[in-house]
């Protein structure tokens, strides 16, 4: 079975303060494909990051960086210096074909100024 | 490029009553898909299109939801009878093939059954 876990339900930090967002995952795949997903108060899901089974580099994007540890199955976030823009429920999914996308909780981060 | 397009953006209907909703995807996008997100949940898959054909419906409550692509661009997905627990963001994304190929969600359409 497939199977996304966000622990933290909702973290509050203050403005310019580091925040990691934690993600564990269960597949019995080899092949899958992690994802993060921003959710703003508007709604709609915005696309942060992309990950494959095979590749565990780290990935840094701007303030924003992942890492990926397959022996530990995580997919952790972290926001650096992070802004009140910042402020939405955070998803984290899996998918793999046949499967098709799971996705955890959420966890919302408020982002006081 | 545009977005994929959904609506209404809000709609509120009391229980027994039916409603529907729409979507366009991006142009070109043979794979649409219908979720559907409970609040304070992760999105849930309820159907699958490739093309105009079903790939995947297996969560689908078919005794009440259904959908259909026509024509395999557009598609609507439709409740009858609400039920008060239908309420939830149905959301709609498209993608060319697999999600590796510009998988994009549309902004939603927010039920509220009464």
């Amino acid at each position: 079975a497939q199977k996304v876990t966000q622990a933290q339900t909702e973290i509050s930090v203050v403005e310019k303060e580091d925040v990691t967002l934690d993600c564990v995952y269960e597949t019995r795949d080899t092949t899958y494909y992690l994802f993060w997903y921003k959710q703003p108060p508007s709604g709609e899901l915005v696309f942060l990051i992309r990950r494959n089974s095979f590749d565990e580099q780290n990935e840094i994007s701007g303030r924003y960086s992942w890492n990926f540890q397959k022996s530990t199955s995580s997919f952790n976030f972290t926001i650096t210096a992070s802004q009140v823009v910042d402020s939405a429920v955070y998803f984290c999914a899996l998918f793999n074909y046949g499967q098709n996308f799971v996705f955890g909780p959420g966890t919302r981060l408020s982002v006081l100024p | 490029e545009a977005g994929v397009a959904q609506s209404p953006r809000y709609k509120i209907i009391e229980k027994r009553q039916s409603v529907a909703f729409w979507c366009n995807p991006i142009s070109g996008h043979a794979t649409l898909y219908w979720y559907q997100q409970i609040l304070g949940q992760g999105p849930k898959l309820l159907i699958q299109f490739q093309n105009n054909g079903v790939v995947d419906d297996s969560q689908l409550p078919k005794d009440r939801f259904s959908a259909e692509r026509l024509k395999g661009v557009d598609s609507t997905l439709k409740i009858q009878p609400a039920k008060l627990e239908d309420s939830a963001v149905y959301l709609c994304a498209s993608s060319l093939a697999g999600p590796g190929d510009g998988y994009t969600f549309g902004s939603g359409t927010r039920l509220t059954v009464v």
